[in-house]
């Protein structure tokens, strides 16, 4: 079974631009779970889903980060507009339920905003 | 509340010799507790995890961490360090009960190996 997807691997874009990252989490896998990997910051946990549901944002940044899940097998978290300081790597993972299971972690996006 | 720490921001050991990296953890329930490694610009991958059976956890690559619960310790270790292991490693704690169970990540011990 493929791992967990995700695209673009690599992204780079001006300040002020709509950046779109997709991820495909493992197939049958309820829960899905998008990060941040900064220098300064470590990984954070922006967002994560049960069943399509957002069950905890409280790791967005900002009104200008928006997550989407509109099926079991596809999410999006979008930047509207971009900043030089959202450049980071983004990482989604998938498990398969929630309270202590193991999460499958994608390749990440690697995002450069200028 | 649930919480991890990472004693080591860095280690750097010969190649051949054991690798200790150290993880405290606090939690007011029975946690599951997990190592995962990361390489260079690759993903997380998990390396091992404890759910309250056996103490001593065994995972890939030769590592093992063991569970002590007197001294809220999950200790990572491999018998002989290899170079392939060069990476960064996270101790994480699963938040769990009724917050759902996403993961607490350490902030990371960066393993290094020399020739």
């Amino acid at each position: 079974d493929a791992g967990v997807i995700q695209s673009p691997r690599h992204e780079v874009t001006e300040m002020g631009q709509e950046v779109t990252l997709r991820c495909k989490p493992i197939s049958g896998h309820n829960s899905l779970f998008w990060y941040r990997q900064t220098m300064m910051r470590g990984l954070e946990l922006l967002i994560y889903f049960n069943n399509n549901v957002p069950i905890d944002d409280s790791g967005m940044p900002e009104d200008r980060f928006s997550a989407k899940m509109p099926n079991a097998s596809f999410s999006t978290l979008k930047i509207q507009p971009s900043e030089p300081r959202d450049s980071a790597v983004y990482f989604c993972a998938s498990s398969p339920g929630l309270a202590g299971e193991t999460q499958y972690f994608g390749p990440g996006t690697r995002l450069l905003v200028l | 509340a649930q919480s991890v720490t990472q004693l080591d921001s860095h280690v750097s050991v010969s190649e051949g010799t054991p690798v200790l990296l150290r993880c405290n953890y606090s939690s007011s329930y029975s946690p599951s507790l997990f190592w995962y490694v990361q390489h260079p610009n690759k993903g997380l991958q998990l390396l091992l995890k404890y759910t309250s059976a056996a103490t001593l956890v065994k995972g890939i690559n030769g590592f093992e961490a063991e569970f002590k619960k007197s001294e809220t310790s999950f200790h990572l270790t491999k018998p002989s360090a290899h170079m392939s292991d060069a990476a960064e490693y996270f101790c994480v704690v699963s938040r769990g009960g009724g917050s759902q169970g996403n993961l607490i990540f350490g902030k990371g011990t960066k393993l290094s190996v020399k020739p």
